[in-house]
């Protein structure tokens, strides 16, 4: 069975660390493009970060840059978010999502095709 | 970044009904649009890829289209499953960016 499975999650004060994995099985995570993607209590959701399937391409949103951290282990087969300087804008619910690729060509297109349940994360005192 | 628009935000409609979800970017994407559902508590689902792709396992009566800036989801007869709220999503660049959603109730 495909599946992503989050865990660290919790409460944690402003200005604290907490570290998000998400373990993957069903699928090849070695060559997968992998993502976080958040959503604050009754809000849409919100990309976080990006890391390529060697881990050497990674990327972030602006509002977590300098505080966050993306990595994976491939031996493992897992996903990492490591959250530093928390704020209370950063309570959300984390998901971990797979970018699928479909179609051929030079440009094909991509999506979130697989998601975790996700792991909840609240920043306060 | 590329913003990303809905409409309606919500929307009331009867099992049956005919239901369209229009989303809006701020610059031209080409055909780099997916949809997404989600249902109370439960993760995001991918209904459509590619503006007009059904991913495997979606039910035929979601359709999807749309090029440029200008997309739309369709559901032809809405089914008691189908009441959740759904995203749109550029692919266009980084960052990927989503549509501030719609939320379909029962009328």
């Amino acid at each position: 069975e495909v599946q992503l499975v989050e865990s660290g999650g919790g409460l944690v004060q402003p200005g604290g660390s907490l570290r998000l994995s998400c373990a993957a099985s069903g699928f090849t995570f070695s060559t997968s493009e992998m993502n976080w993607v958040r959503q604050a209590p009754g809000k849409g959701l919100e990309w976080v970060s990006y890391i390529s399937s060697s881990g050497s391409n990674i990327y972030y949103a602006d509002s977590v840059k300098g505080r966050f951290t993306i990595s994976r282990d491939n031996a493992k087969n897992s996903l990492y978010l490591q959250m530093n300087s928390l704020r209370a804008e950063d309570t959300a619910v984390y998901y971990c999502a797979r970018e699928g690729f479909f179609g051929s060509g030079s440009f094909p297109s991509d999506a979130f095709d697989i998601w975790g349940q996700g792991t909840v994360v609240t920043v306060s005192s | 970044d590329i913003q990303m628009t809905q409409s309606p935000s919500s929307l009331s409609a009867s099992v049956g009904d005919r239901v369209t979800i229009t989303c809006r970017a701020s610059q031209s994407i080409s055909s780099y649009l997916n949809w997404y559902q989600q249902k109370p508590g439960k993760a995001p689902k991918l209904l459509m890829y590619g503006a007009s792709s059904l991913q495997s396992g979606v039910p035929s009566r979601f359709s999807g289209s749309g090029s440029g800036t200008d997309f739309t989801l369709t559901i032809s007869s809405l089914q008691p499953e189908d009441f959740a709220a759904y995203y749109c999503q550029q692919s266009y660049s980084t960052p990927p960016t989503f549509g501030p959603g719609t939320k379909v109730d029962i009328k």
